[in-house]
């Protein structure tokens, strides 16, 4: 079945340090890729996505390129900031014949002024 | 404007009660989701609907029991709650499965 795996948390940093969340996966065919953030006390929201291989998705300063010779959906910011503080999920959906979504365990990521 | 909305947003009940989640979106969109989200933030698919048909099930207890009555409600049914039922649930909707998910902001229930 398909599984998205995801970097245990929660990572520390200090404001505007470089970030990186790995996050790889397996599924059949070709997924479309998500990554969600979740702040504390609120529901998820898309980030950014990316829908066939070596596209990249950008949102808000993060990016994340798919990679499917690599089968990863890695989250990268140059420059975090506070207010970044949050748990991040990736997932994917649509692969094979299947839609059914697929979330990794989260990553919660704490940026210290 | 709130696009996807629960009600109520907490909800403290005993064991063995029956309750229901009521969920509504105004996107447009033709599926929906519910979820569960335990305390470590693993989020659970539990059921999905798309035009009122429901198209996922995941191993969900039979005491759980979705309903659609149109394409923006989505509602969910406990009976004979149990502890293990504490949790946070979130309902999501999306135009077409596959497509990016809009989110709720979440239940949360606690079973005493």
């Amino acid at each position: 079945g398909n599984s998205v795996t995801q970097m245990e948390g929660p990572v520390t940093l200090s404001e505007e340090a470089f970030l990186t969340i790995n996050c790889t996966y397996t599924a059949t065919g070709y997924p479309s890729l998500f990554w969600y953030v979740q702040y504390p006390g609120e529901g998820l929201q898309l980030l950014l996505k990316a829908t066939k291989a070596d596209d990249k998705g950008s949102n808000k300063g993060f990016e994340a390129t798919y990679r499917k010779e690599t089968t990863s959906f890695h989250l990268e910011k140059g420059s975090v900031q506070v207010s970044d503080s949050a748990v991040y999920f990736c997932a994917l959906t649509r692969s094979g014949g299947s839609y059914i979504p697929t979330f990794g365990r989260g990553t919660s990521l704490i940026v210290h002024p | 404007d709130t696009a996807v909305s629960q009600t109520p947003k907490y909800l403290v009940t005993q064991m063995g009660n029956d309750k229901s989640i009521k969920c509504e979106q105004n996107l447009g969109h033709d599926t929906m989701y519910w979820y569960k989200q335990d305390s470590k933030k693993f989020l659970k698919i539990m059921f999905s609907y798309n035009n009122k048909e429901l198209i996922i099930n995941e191993t969900v207890p039979n005491r759980f029991s979705p309903k659609s009555p149109d394409k923006a409600h989505l509602n969910l049914h406990i009976n004979s709650l149990e502890l293990g039922d504490s949790a946070v649930y979130f309902c999501a909707s999306s135009h077409g499965q596959g497509s990016e998910q809009y989110f709720g902001p979440g239940t949360r229930l606690t079973v005493t």
